[in-house]
């Protein structure tokens, strides 16, 4: 079955700590996107990549950091430098041909 | 400023009634608008609309777009138990990036039995 892989489910994070949320996508699409929700709020664009090693910053981008050596493959790392971490963290893909994105299950985060 | 705003930000119905969401935007000339249901985990798409006035339906949700007034609203008709969820409008603005949305905080549904 084609879909969105994204690991852990849940994920705890010391102060000071980096840590590293896995998203991958078997639908060969070339754009990937890594999201944050918060309670109450929207989704809010934290990164987004349209091709193989490229990829650019979206609203909320401070603290965080992503790769992008396969077209699989889009982890994102929450730095120790994001001060409010917890948040449910969702990854998204899109074929070439436009909408809609298509979402993993999510991964939350919070602070031990 | 929310380009993207929805209306109710929450709502609580009993099974087998009407409700309509709203989704206003400040977004002219935008590629698509987009409806997704999200329960615990994925959103899941719903409808994506372009054309102004054309209804997207599928079985007891319906959607319309209306370009000129800038709004969308989710129609759900004999609501379930399984509808309470938040759902989500979002809109592909235009130019820049292709594929990028930009979300509205979303309604939170609950249909009590």
């Amino acid at each position: 079955d084609g879909g969105i892989t994204q690991s852990p489910k849940y994920l705890f994070r010391k102060e000071g700590q980096n840590v590293t949320l896995s998203c991958e996508q078997n639908l060969n699409h070339d754009a990937m996107y890594w999201y944050r929700q918060d309670p109450g709020q929207g989704l809010r664009l934290i990164y987004y990549s349209q091709i193989v090693n490229d990829f650019q910053k979206g609203d909320i981008a401070e603290g965080y950091s992503v790769s992008r050596e396969k077209k699989e493959s889009f982890p994102l790392t929450v730095t120790s430098a994001q001060k409010n971490p917890t948040a449910f963290y969702l990854c998204a893909s899109i074929e070439q041909g436009g909408q809609p994105q298509h979402f993993g299950d999510g991964t939350r985060l919070s602070i031990l | 400023e929310d380009k993207v705003v929805q209306s109710p930000l929450s709502l609580v119905v009993h099974e087998g009634d009407t409700v309509t969401l709203n989704c206003s935007y400040e977004v002219t000339n935008f590629r698509s608008l987009l409806w997704y249901k999200q329960e615990k985990k994925a959103p899941t798409f719903l409808f994506m609309l372009t054309s102004s006035g054309i209804e997207k339906k599928s079985g007891r949700l319906s959607s319309i777009l209306d370009k000129k007034e800038l709004f969308s609203i989710l129609n759900i008709t004999a609501t379930q138990t399984g509808d309470s969820a938040v759902y989500l409008c979002a809109v592909e603005p235009p130019g820049g990036s292709q594929g990028n949305l930009i979300f509205g905080k979303g309604t939170k549904l609950s249909v009590k039995p």
